[in-house]
């Protein structure tokens, strides 16, 4: 099966900064990843798909990029409702595979 | 409007099966490219995709749990069982339902979640 990787594990911000969270596919999976916004004791939601195309309803700040072997998630403005967990996730052959998250804290 | 709710147990003994049940509104399973599938998440850890039914009952299953992992759909109560043989409290997590739409790669609408302890 595929593993997914993330990093960093953690990430300290301040509202108002850009952060970017990578995520490393353990093959090439073209661009079928998809990112997540997981707040406490909540179901994830989908943010982007297909790497790059932001869900209905995603504020415009978050974009995603990369193919193949790698992928970020860029938050340009980081606002309070942010601060969150962030997991990626592909799809091949049947399967699917999260990576190990990561938190981005209120620095 | 797409929902998803998971019911079940909140406690199970070790080596006792686990089922919990997945009922949906705002879709139908007998829609084509239609799927839901099962994710869980122990306290504090990732998520880890369990399991997948499709609308022509096509089933899909981790390698890692295939053994132990039954779905199962009923269409007309709009509901998708998850059944997982011999719990072990490493088997404690959040169970999630979710929804994928075509062309099934990602999840689009999740359950709220429910809660499964193993101990004795």
């Amino acid at each position: 099966d595929i593993q997914m990787t993330q990093s960093p594990s953690t990430l300290s911000a301040s509202v108002g900064d850009r952060v970017t969270i990578t995520c490393r596919a353990s093959q090439s999976i073209s661009t079928w990843l998809a990112w997540y916004q997981q707040k406490p004791g909540k179901a994830p939601k989908l943010l982007i798909y297909d790497a790059s195309t932001l869900e209905s309803g995603v504020p415009s700040r978050f974009s995603g990029s990369g193919s193949g072997t790698e992928f970020t998630l860029t938050i340009s403005s980081l606002q309070p409702d942010d601060f969150a967990t962030y997991y990626c996730q592909q799809f091949n052959s049947y399967k699917y595979t999260f990576g190990q998250g990561t938190k981005l804290e209120i620095k | 409007q797409v929902t998803l709710k998971e019911s079940g147990p909140a406690l199970v003994k070790p080596t006792q099966t686990l089922t919990l049940t997945c009922t949906f509104s705002g879709f139908s399973l007998s829609t084509s490219a239609m799927r839901v599938n099962w994710i869980r998440q122990p306290p504090g850890k990732a998520l880890e995709w369990l399991a997948r039914i499709d609308w022509d009952d096509d089933k899909f299953y981790s390698t890692s749990l295939r053994t132990r992992l039954t779905v199962s759909k009923d269409t007309s109560k709009n509901q998708v069982v998850l059944t997982m043989t011999n719990m072990d409290p490493v088997d404690t997590a959040t169970y999630y339902c979710a929804r994928t739409s075509p062309p099934g790669r990602y999840f689009d609408y999740w359950g709220q979640g429910a809660l499964v302890t193993v101990s004795s």
